[in-house]
């Protein structure tokens, strides 16, 4: 299957901070990625869909100017979450589908959990 | 905006009892996906129905999509210890490519 890779795994900063999150797909190439957040025992929320060489399409409620995507290949898609405060700690999931096809199976990376103190 | 529900939110089964889990969306679904995550783990991809009444079987697993394809469920016959996690459905609405993520239900097998 495909490998999506995503780094740090988790992250500790300080109130005020920026955290850069990678996401790679690493034997395949991903017009399209998406990003998830996801709290403790909870379901995964849409937070925008990454196009490469594009804008990234931002869901309602989520600040672009806060959580800054970049895609700047078909294999690299960052997220920045600028001056992270501690309600922005969380579990943060970055997921690809295959370049051309536009629906089906989305690959996960492992996921990055950020704990602002 | 859409919202993908799913029932029970838990459910403790004892090992060799049979598990479903119900999905409703407020929208008509292109298609329905399942993932599972296991505790600390990222969603794996299980399966995707496209048409309307489509039945899927996988080992032990059964998966449903509802005629108006707008509900959707997942059947475990037999649990066993190795299918504890939790079970999201997602769909993306209308034409859309994204995926919205239900609410999912957490199984718990006691062995």
């Amino acid at each position: 299957g495909a490998v999506v890779s995503q780094h740090p795994s988790w992250v500790i900063c300080k109130s005020g901070t920026s955290v850069k999150i990678e996401c790679r797909s690493l034997d395949f190439q991903a017009t399209t990625m998406f990003w998830y957040r996801q709290f403790p025992k909870q379901s995964l929320m849409l937070m925008a869909t990454s196009n490469e060489g594009s804008k990234a399409t931002y869901e309602q409620g989520v600040e672009k100017d806060k959580f800054l995507i970049n895609h700047a290949s078909l294999t690299l898609s960052t997220l920045t979450v600028t001056s992270a405060h501690p309600e922005d700690s969380s579990f943060y999931i970055c997921s690809a589908r295959r370049e051309g096809v536009l629906t089906g199976e989305l690959f996960f990376g492992e996921g990055s959990r950020l704990t602002v103190l | 905006g859409q919202q993908v529900m799913q029932i029970p939110q838990y459910q403790h089964v004892q090992e060799g009892e049979d598990f479903t889990t119900y999905c409703n969306s407020s929208t008509t679904l292109s298609n329905i996906q399942w993932y599972k995550q296991r505790p600390g783990g990222h969603p794996v991809f299980l399966i995707q129905l496209v048409k309307s009444g489509e039945v899927k079987k996988q080992k032990r697993l059964t998966f449903q999509f509802g005629e108006a394809k707008k509900n959707s469920s997942l059947h475990i016959t037999a649990t066993q210890t190795t299918d504890v996690g939790t079970y999201f459905c997602a769909g993306p609405p209308g034409g859309a490519n994204n995926l919205f993520f239900g609410t999912g239900t957490r199984l718990t097998v006691i062995p």
